[in-house]
């Protein structure tokens, strides 16, 4: 199963721009990235996904290399309002079942904004 | 308003009293799934079900049941709580497809206490 490995935390000044790498080694050719927001006592939130190159939504942009063996996710311009746990997913066609999925999410990166 | 609603949003209990944990969702999504969050360890998935009547295992399965006779519904049954089961416990649901499993909506969760 693939595994996925993060920072445990980060911290940033309000204003400047976020990259979070996730790495991924074992990801199969037909999983995506995903990438999850969460605050404390609520349930994370999805933010963005990709499956090669780059992708940019109104919240973040998503790096991927050729070999997909990592992602980054971006955040440009940080405030006070972005501090929380950042995960990384990537889903898993589980050997025990034909067409079966398990999700297998990172550990989070605990990104803290300083003023 | 779409949305994962569970109940309860707290429970406090005593060791090998049978407790279930509702999970319901509005959106007609196939694939439901639930998570524990503990300190450190991050977001791990207990069981999943890709649709009606089929369930699998996730990372954490032991202790736990799960039923997926409703397509909207998806408790998450605890036999014999102990100790090690407080948590808290998050269901999600997504739709069905290669693009589309990791992009789970998730409830507000539910913190247990095992005493």
């Amino acid at each position: 199963l693939a595994k996925t490995t993060q920072p445990i935390s980060m911290d940033s000044y309000e204003g400047q721009e976020v990259n979070i790498t996730c790495s991924h080694n074992n990801i199969a050719t037909n999983d995506y990235i995903t990438w999850y927001q969460q605050f404390p006592s609520q349930g994370p939130r999805f933010i963005i996904q990709g499956y090669k190159t780059k992708v940019t939504n109104e919240v973040a942009s998503l790096f991927i290399p050729a070999d997909r063996k990592s992602s980054t996710l971006s955040l440009p311009r940080v405030s006070l309002s972005d501090t929380a746990v950042y995960y990384c997913l990537v889903g898993v066609h589980a050997y025990s079942g034909a067409g079966s999925y398990q999700l297998t999410f990172g550990k989070g990166t605990k990104l803290s904004v300083i003023p | 308003e779409a949305q994962v609603t569970q109940n309860p949003r707290y429970l406090i209990t005593v060791t090998g009293k049978k407790l279930t944990v509702t999970c319901s969702q509005n959106m007609n999504h196939e694939y439901m799934s639930w998570y524990r969050q503990d300190p450190g360890l991050g977001l791990r998935q207990i069981y999943y079900s890709m649709n009606v009547e089929v369930t699998d295992k996730g990372d954490v399965p032991e202790g736990y049941k799960v039923s997926r006779k409703e397509k909207r519904n998806f408790p998450l049954i605890l036999e014999s709580p102990s100790p090690n089961q407080t948590s808290l416990y998050f269901c999600a649901s997504s739709r069905q497809g290669a693009e589309s499993y990791n992009e789970q909506f998730f409830g507000p969760g539910t913190r247990l206490t095992v005493l």
